[in-house]
């Protein structure tokens, strides 16, 4: 049973450099989500996507993109990486495609702890 | 406007005592609820969620949760805690107007023997 599986599980990066972080769930779930989280601030939304093609912007989108590859594979890209990216992020998943469940995670990997100097 | 809080940063219990660990919400409405958990370097795992109904939920691994509408809280517990219960706990709301869903700031649980 893998479910959400992210990688690389650990990256250094120098400032301004780029950087895809990639997710990939078993699930045939539709929903998809990019979360980071920072100490004393739980988890903020980054972007997530609905379905196969389709994305949103969550909480804090700036500075990153995505890309919904297939239902999946959800990859979120730091295009020039700044010190306030360093943080653990978070891929999720749920089933819904469709209604206000879309917005709900129930599957996490296990991060990606991301440093940035 | 904050709109899910967890008053407790850190927590500490011995063994087999009991646990309630508080959130409360900010939301004109009843919100949907959740508590998850972390495990440390792990991602979260959905302990339990009250849509509606009865207010007492039952999730897994021993643990429940109170909706209290008059208090604007939704109170994680459980009877006699195990050190395994050791971890991160973080609340959540989502608000279906706007469809917005928020995480606590998180509740870290230390069990000691």
């Amino acid at each position: 049973n893998a479910g959400v599986t992210q990688t690389p599980k650990f990256q250094v990066l120098k400032t301004g450099q780029s950087m895809t972080l990639q997710c990939a769930q078993d699930m045939n779930h539709n929903s998809m989500y990019w979360y980071r989280q920072d100490p004393g601030m739980g988890l903020r939304l980054i972007y997530y996507s609905a379905s196969e093609g389709t994305t949103d912007k969550g909480e804090v989108p700036n500075g990153y993109n995505v890309s919904r590859l297939n239902k999946r594979e959800f990859s979120l890209r730091l295009e020039s990486a700044a010190p306030s990216q360093t943080s653990v992020y978070f891929c999720a998943s749920s089933i819904p495609g469709t209604g206000s469940e879309v917005h709900q995670p129930q599957h996490f990997g296990d991060g990606t702890r991301l440093s940035i100097l | 406007a904050q709109s899910v809080t967890q008053p407790d940063i850190h927590i500490t219990v011995s063994e087999g005592a009991s646990l309630e660990l508080r959130c409360n919400y900010s939301y004109g409405a009843t919100p949907y609820l959740f508590w998850y958990v972390q495990s440390p370097g792990q991602g979260l795992q959905l302990l339990l969620k009250y849509f509606s109904g009865d207010t007492l939920v039952q999730g897994i691994k021993g643990f429940e949760a109170e909706f209290k509408r008059s208090q604007s809280s939704f109170n994680l517990r459980k009877p006699s805690v195990h050190w395994s219960d050791a971890a991160e706990y973080f609340c959540a709301v989502f608000l279906p107007t706007g469809n917005q869903f928020y995480f606590g700031t998180g509740t870290s649980l230390t069990v000691i023997p």
